[in-house]
């Protein structure tokens, strides 16, 4: 069951711009990760958040969690080449005691 | 490196054919985890293992059969492939259940033909 939904799908920017992606659900979650896979390759962890209303800082990413624990955003300033890659989210359902629940993930392709 | 080692990294099988997907990990993680990713469809939960001497389905465990061995390896067998098969297989692995980021390995590229 796909518990996560994520928007947009894809993404196509400029070099320079900034963008934002965004990870839903009507559940409830102890924690929301987010994760970045480049081709060839498998998920590498980029942040967990864990409390709600919670705002992590990577250099140039911002990722929120939502106040009600069902979304998450991440927010890329001033994208570059290298933030080329398939965005996850993925979520631990409140109370479940299960493995992680992953969306189908934000295509991002930054061109020169 | 530390990390999540899956072999083999490509394969090729007949339908009907079996095999195993091996996969270790040397971080001292107690979960570990069998992912499928599918154009279009996400990575989804084939089976998991909580701890040691524990295993459990996920949401696509058709087809499929696991073993974990011990602390470090968790492999994952086709015993009669189909082409439905044909995927992208992940194997990960996590300190615990729950909050704990995921540690994945490179991937096997499984065409079933």
């Amino acid at each position: 069951t796909q518990l996560l939904e994520q928007s947009p799908q894809f993404l196509s920017i400029q070099e320079g711009e900034n963008l934002t992606v965004y990870c839903n659900s009507s559940s409830v979650f102890s924690s929301l990760q987010w994760y970045r896979q480049e081709p060839g390759e498998g998920p590498v962890l980029l942040v967990t958040v864990v409390t709600g209303g919670e705002v992590k800082k990577l250099k140039r990413l911002t990722f929120q969690f939502g106040d009600a624990r069902k979304d998450s955003s991440l927010h890329i300033t001033a994208a570059q080449p290298g933030d080329t890659g398939l965005y996850l989210c993925a979520g631990d359902p409140e109370n479940s005691g299960y493995a992680l629940n992953f969306g189908k993930g934000t295509s991002l392709l930054v061109t020169p | 490196n530390a990390g999540v080692t899956q072999t083999p990294k490509f394969q090729v099988l007949k339908t009907g054919q079996s095999m195993t997907l091996q996969c270790a990990q040397d971080m001292n993680h107690n979960s570990m985890y069998w992912y499928r990713q599918d154009p279009g469809m996400g990575l989804r939960l084939i089976y998991y293992s909580a701890s040691e001497g524990t295993t459990d389905k996920g949401e696509v465990p058709n087809g499929y059969n696991v073993s974990r061995l011990n602390k470090r390896e968790f492999s994952l067998r086709l015993e009669s492939a189909a082409p439905s098969q044909t995927s992208v297989y992940f194997c990960a692995s996590s300190r615990l259940l729950g909050r704990h980021g995921y540690t994945f390995g490179s991937g096997t590229r499984l065409t079933v033909v």
